[in-house]
């Protein structure tokens, strides 16, 4: 079973908004990532949660806020967002490690409208 | 900076065709390089990884890795239409970067019957 799983599907939030993604997997996995897709680009990392702790923030605005409650599910937290923000937000998971073969396996992502 | 480079297409090949997709890399050392799949509006699906030099094939697909060149490509054979989407290859992070993926922009490809 490789499925993460994402909620909500599709999100639209106005700029003053406070809302929150949410991913869940349960393939043991101890390392959770946030992505970034917009159309026609590859996804852009924000987040790496190794073994519940914060390990890479690619210098994302505050106003994401991630959280890994525990190595299960991974939740990112918006705030005050502006519209360039809407975009496919992307979790994945990985088993983690050092192996050169951990795989990162995505969720369905989340489709987050900024009004 | 790891950069992952490919040609974004569109890639456009008939029914039961062979589609060739290829991605080239700059980091001499870099040893895992993975391909998704991305259908419009859906989230990326791996279809396999590599980290040895040569041919790995699954069904359909072969993935190859020629290190001395810094290349990476994906086959696919007998193509079928529901192929059609964007492939990623991505190269897999190493010591300080372990747990990155650097992607290429993704090579749009249709399979036409």
């Amino acid at each position: 079973d490789t499925e993460v799983t994402q909620t909500p599907k599709h999100l639209v939030m106005g700029m003053t908004n406070k809302k929150s993604l949410k991913c869940e997997q349960h393939m043991g996995h101890r390392a959770m990532y946030w992505y970034k897709q917009k159309a026609k680009k590859p996804p852009e990392l924000m987040f790496v949660y190794s073994y519940e702790k914060l390990s890479i923030n690619e210098s994302v605005p505050s106003r994401f806020s991630p959280e890994c409650p525990n190595s299960s599910l991974l939740n990112l937290h918006l705030h005050a967002l502006q519209p360039e923000d809407s975009a496919l937000y992307l979790c994945a998971s990985s088993q983690g490690g050092s192996a050169l073969t951990d795989t990162q396996y995505f969720g369905p992502g989340t489709r987050l409208t900024v009004l | 900076q790891k950069e992952v480079e490919q040609n974004s297409g569109p890639l456009s090949v008939p029914e039961g065709a062979i589609a060739s997709l290829n991605c080239t890399y700059s980091d001499r050392g870099s040893q895992s390089f993975f391909w998704y799949r991305q259908y419009s509006g859906k989230s990326p699906e791996l279809i396999m990884f590599i980290y040895s030099n040569g041919d790995k094939e699954d069904g359909r697909f072969t993935a190859q890795l020629n290190k001395a060149s810094q290349y990476v490509s994906l086959l696919i054979r007998d193509s079928q239409p529901s192929d059609s989407a964007t492939y990623l290859c991505a190269q897999g992070g190493r010591g300080s970067t372990l747990g990155r993926l650097y992607f290429g922009r993704g090579t749009q490809l249709t399979v036409w019957p």
